[in-house]
């Protein structure tokens, strides 16, 4: 079964407004992290954002955002102001509790997120 | 911040040919190294778990001595592809986790491209 889903194999924004890349998880276990990287055409993985599984409030960084539903399972990434350097591939990952001091990370499918000028 | 350093980050190898790709986490030590390989446009797969000073754990479906890996000191992973087919070209990317940050995210290397001819 599917860890990590990404429904959105592509995606595209206009250059300064706001975009939701969605991500949905599955897990049994009470302690978990979620984590969201970007991945430029040149391969490397960038890391972004974080979210703890007993985190009260959602995780921000700078203008990225994880709007996190933990009933619903969800960790979707918003990004504020697109900017053309933000056309790239998304992943959504988790790692799961008893990993958690350092575990593998499970990788969604990918968003590729395309900014139109 | 934490920096992993992956080399080469191209290869071009002849089939029946090895290759060695070194990962090294250059100001951090790491007990645990994951080792990824990815399609283009697709996931990352987790090919298996490197352990400082003990046996890999391989993901099921993934040939352990197709791809060896070792795991030397805290800072040096390495991975060998041996008998290198036109199927194991691939990107191939590491990645590590600092052992004295709980909750830390996975750094990666910027990957190795390699193509088996």
């Amino acid at each position: 079964a599917q860890k990590i889903t990404q429904t959105q194999p592509g995606m595209f924004v206009q250059e300064k407004e706001a975009v939701t890349l969605d991500c949905t998880y599955d897990t049994s276990d009470p302690s978990y992290g979620l984590f969201w990287y970007k991945q430029p055409s040149s391969g490397e993985m960038i890391f972004l954002i974080y979210q703890g599984s007993y985190d009260q409030q959602n995780a921000t960084e700078g203008r990225y955002s994880l709007n996190f539903q933990k009933a619903r399972k969800s960790a979707n990434l918003v990004i504020s102001a697109s900017q053309l350097g933000d056309s790239a591939m998304y992943f959504c990952a988790m790692r799961e509790g008893s990993d958690n001091q350092g575990g593998k990370l499970i990788f969604g499918q990918g968003t590729e997120l395309s900014v139109k000028p | 911040g934490a920096v992993v350093s992956q080399h080469p980050s191209r290869v071009i190898c002849k089939s029946g040919t090895s290759v060695k790709i070194e990962c090294r986490s250059l100001d951090f030590q790491a007990t645990t190294m994951f080792w990824y390989r990815q399609f283009p446009k697709k996931s990352l797969m987790l090919m298996a778990t490197s352990n400082e000073g003990s046996k890999a754990t391989y993901e099921q479906g993934v040939e352990k001595d197709k791809f060896l890996i070792n795991h030397a000191s805290l800072t040096l992973s390495t991975l060998t592809v041996t008998s290198a087919h036109p199927e194991d070209s691939s990107f191939y990317i590491c990645s590590a986790h600092d052992r004295f940050r709980y909750n830390s995210p996975l750094h990666f290397g910027n990957g190795t491209r390699l193509t088996v001819t």
